[in-house]
């Protein structure tokens, strides 16, 4: 597709249980970002994959939080053992490798915690 | 305190009024200045792109960074029913370690009434 595309657009589960999103960035975009907006929040950054790089982990909230992209494209986003707090709305964007901060963003994927 | 702080409104127009949405910051070592647009339940768009101080113009949209004051601004003339919307003031700086991971305000909720 052209743009980024992100899956499940809603998902909503129980506590304590483990979910994954899923973000397909758009072709030739080497640079992929997950953000977690809050309900009338802002964006805060979460992860950041820039080619064969390691990732920039620094923003991810707990070790229960985690990221991997493979084969530089496709990224999931993991959370274990979920909780209230988590609930978010989760945005994937990528961006050209030398991008100085324009993000292309995906819907989202908006996770409820019960 | 945050890094950037950014009015979060809500705002209410009539159509064809100017809108003037701010942006403050702390962090100097920010040069590149993005606004992005966000509809409900969407993902943010990019809507203006600047580097450094000085003004950029794109149709009814001017965006201002004066990085002497720290303060970034989005003006909308002519406004329409259809900019109504969340706008997001974000802000990268210069560097391998922090191209394209934006530090973003909280977001300005305008809403322009027929």
């Amino acid at each position: 597709g052209a743009g980024v595309s992100q899956s499940p657009s809603n998902k909503v589960t129980e506590k304590g249980k483990d979910v994954e999103l899923r973000c397909d960035p758009i072709s030739g975009h080497t640079a992929l970002y997950w953000y977690r907006q809050s309900l009338g929040q802002g964006l805060e950054f979460l992860i950041y994959f820039q080619g064969n790089s390691a990732p920039d982990k620094s923003g991810l909230p707990s070790d229960r939080f985690s990221a991997e992209r493979t084969g530089g494209s496709v990224s999931t986003l993991t959370i274990q053992r979920t909780q209230q707090e988590d609930s978010a709305v989760y945005l994937c964007a990528s961006s050209l490798e030398f991008s100085t901060g324009e993000l292309f963003f995906g819907e989202g994927s908006r996770l409820t915690v019960l | 305190q945050k890094e950037v702080e950014q009015d979060p409104g809500p705002l209410s127009v009539p159509e064809g009024a100017i809108v003037s949405l701010n942006c403050t910051y702390s962090n100097s070592a920010f040069q590149y200045f993005m606004w992005y647009r966000q509809y409900s339940r969407k993902g943010p768009e990019l809507l203006m792109y600047t580097y450094s101080s000085g003004n950029k113009e794109d149709g009814r949209f001017t965006a201002q960074v004066d990085k002497s004051s720290k303060y970034i601004s989005l003006f909308i003339r002519d406004s329409q029913p259809s900019d109504s919307a969340t706008y997001l003031c974000a802000m990268s700086a210069v560097g391998d370690t922090n191209a394209g991971k934006s530090t973003f305000g909280d977001g300005t909720t305008l809403t322009v009434k027929p």
